[in-house]
């Protein structure tokens, strides 16, 4: 059981450079998140989605761009990277509306982004 | 969203039992509490959920008291592999997802 997969684990990328993480779930689910997670921080959301085709802004959006064009997968876009997003970014998924799973979030293993 | 408040952080020794209290004063009727762990350089991972009085899983305990306004995660004996951030999240599935804040840093001494 894969469960929540995110590709790349680790970049490092120049200022102005950007790049597309990506996030693949087998479980079926519904939502889709994005977070992201400093040194000594809790984490914090940035986008997430619904469903397919559907997605939201969370606390901190700026600077980032998501999509959800298949249900298994959610991409998260830097266009024009920033030392500021030095960081670790989780995606999870969860049931959503599934009233017995009460919208547990399944997490991956994290991408380690530095911007230099 | 029902705000929490949670110790930033808690030592203890092998053997012994933990206990994280979770203030949320302002929950809702239909909000559940739910309990995750994250170890360093890991993702968080559920651990607990509950609505009221107590919930037991091979894990933890989780107890809240009749008015909800607050929780207490149990970890019976713990080990130097509990070492962890233990998050405190409360609300409802729906289409607002939760927030997470800084935890509990659990640091468990030899």
């Amino acid at each position: 059981n894969a469960g929540v997969t995110q590709t790349p684990k680790f970049r490092v990328l120049k200022t102005g450079q950007s790049m597309t993480l990506l996030c693949a779930q087998d479980m079926n689910h519904e939502y889709m998140y994005w977070y992201r997670q400093d040194p000594g921080m809790g984490l914090r959301l940035i986008h997430y989605s619904v469903g397919e085709g559907t997605t939201a802004k969370g606390e901190v959006p700026d600077g980032y761009n998501v999509s959800r064009l298949k249900k298994q997968n959610f991409l998260l876009g830097l266009e024009s990277a920033a030392p500021s997003q030095t960081s670790v970014y989780f995606c999870a998924s969860s049931y959503g509306l599934a009233v017995l799973a009460k919208n547990i979030q399944y997490f991956g293993a994290g991408t380690r982004l530095s911007v230099l | 969203l029902a705000k929490t408040t949670q110790p930033v952080s808690m030592d203890s020794y092998e053997g012994q039992e933990v206990n994280i209290t979770c203030s949320h004063n302002n929950i809702a009727t239909n909000d559940y509490i739910t309990w995750y762990q994250q170890f360093p350089s890991q993702g968080p991972r559920f651990i607990i959920q509950g609505y009221k009085t107590k919930v037991t899983n091979e894990v933890a305990s989780l107890f809240i008291p009749a008015d909800r306004k607050s929780s207490t995660l149990s970890l019976p004996r713990v080990s130097l592999s509990d070492t962890a951030v233990y998050y405190c999240l409360v609300g409802v599935s729906g289409n607002t997802p939760l927030v997470f804040g800084k935890g509990t840093r659990l640091s468990v001494i030899a």
